[in-house]
């Protein structure tokens, strides 16, 4: 079962412009992540956000986390052609570390 | 470099045919995963393991199989009763529980039925 859901399933933006997407998900949990999968390959981590946090940053990504409304949000801000890619969000319901993924957002970045 | 290794890229089956997918770590992670992977459907999780000769079903095990008989290596085997298995199938492993590393993935393995 699919715990995290993304919204949109797609954007498309230029060079330069802020890309934002959202996660949604259904029951507790101890930390959410975001994922980045360039086409045809293995997925990347790129940031982690416990249950406990609200707001994280790495370089160009800012994440939040809303608990009460079980909703996270990655922005990537001033996007690049390499940004091009799909982004999961995938969260850790228990303290197994068994994540569950969403469906994920294509982004594509026009030049 | 530490990482993880899936191979083969490419793999075809025949229908009734046995295939086994091989998944290596150099990363000393306790704990391993098999995803598969279909077009706007997301991961979902086949096997899991979080030590060495053990392991868990995960919400699609039927018609799969593994092994950890090693901390590096985790196979998976996609028997014939998997009735569709046409996919991409990913290798995941992590570090401590609830220690924040998150997953590391390996390139995956693109399987298709013939």
């Amino acid at each position: 079962s699919q715990q995290g859901e993304e919204d949109p399933q797609a954007l498309s933006i230029q060079e330069g412009e802020n890309a934002t997407m959202n996660c949604s998900y259904k029951t507790s949990i101890n930390n959410l992540q975001w994922y980045r999968q360039n086409s045809g390959r293995g997925l990347v981590h790129l940031i982690l956000i416990r249950s406990n946090e609200r707001e994280k940053h790495s370089g160009r990504l800012r994440v939040t986390l809303d608990t009460s409304k079980k909703s996270s949000s990655l922005l990537i801000t001033a996007s690049r052609a390499a940004d091009t890619a799909s982004y999961f969000c995938a969260t850790d319901p228990d303290s197994w570390g068994k994540l569950q993924f969403g469906a994920g957002t294509q982004v594509v970045v026009t030049p | 470099d530490g990482g993880i290794t899936q191979s083969p890229k490419y793999l075809f089956r025949k229908e009734g045919q046995n295939v086994t997918l091989s998944c290596e770590q150099n990363l000393n992670h306790d704990a391993m995963y098999w995803y598969r992977q279909d077009p706007g459907q997301g991961l979902r999780l086949i096997y899991y393991s979080q030590i060495v000769n053990d392991f868990q079903k995960g919400d699609i095990a039927e018609g799969y199989s593994v092994s950890r008989e090693k901390k590096e290596s985790f196979p998976l085997t996609v028997t014939s009763a998997q009735k569709n298995p046409t996919a991409f199938y990913l290798c995941a492993s992590s570090g401590r529980q609830g220690a924040g590393y998150g997953y590391t993935f390996g390139s995956g393995t693109r399987l298709t039925v013939v």
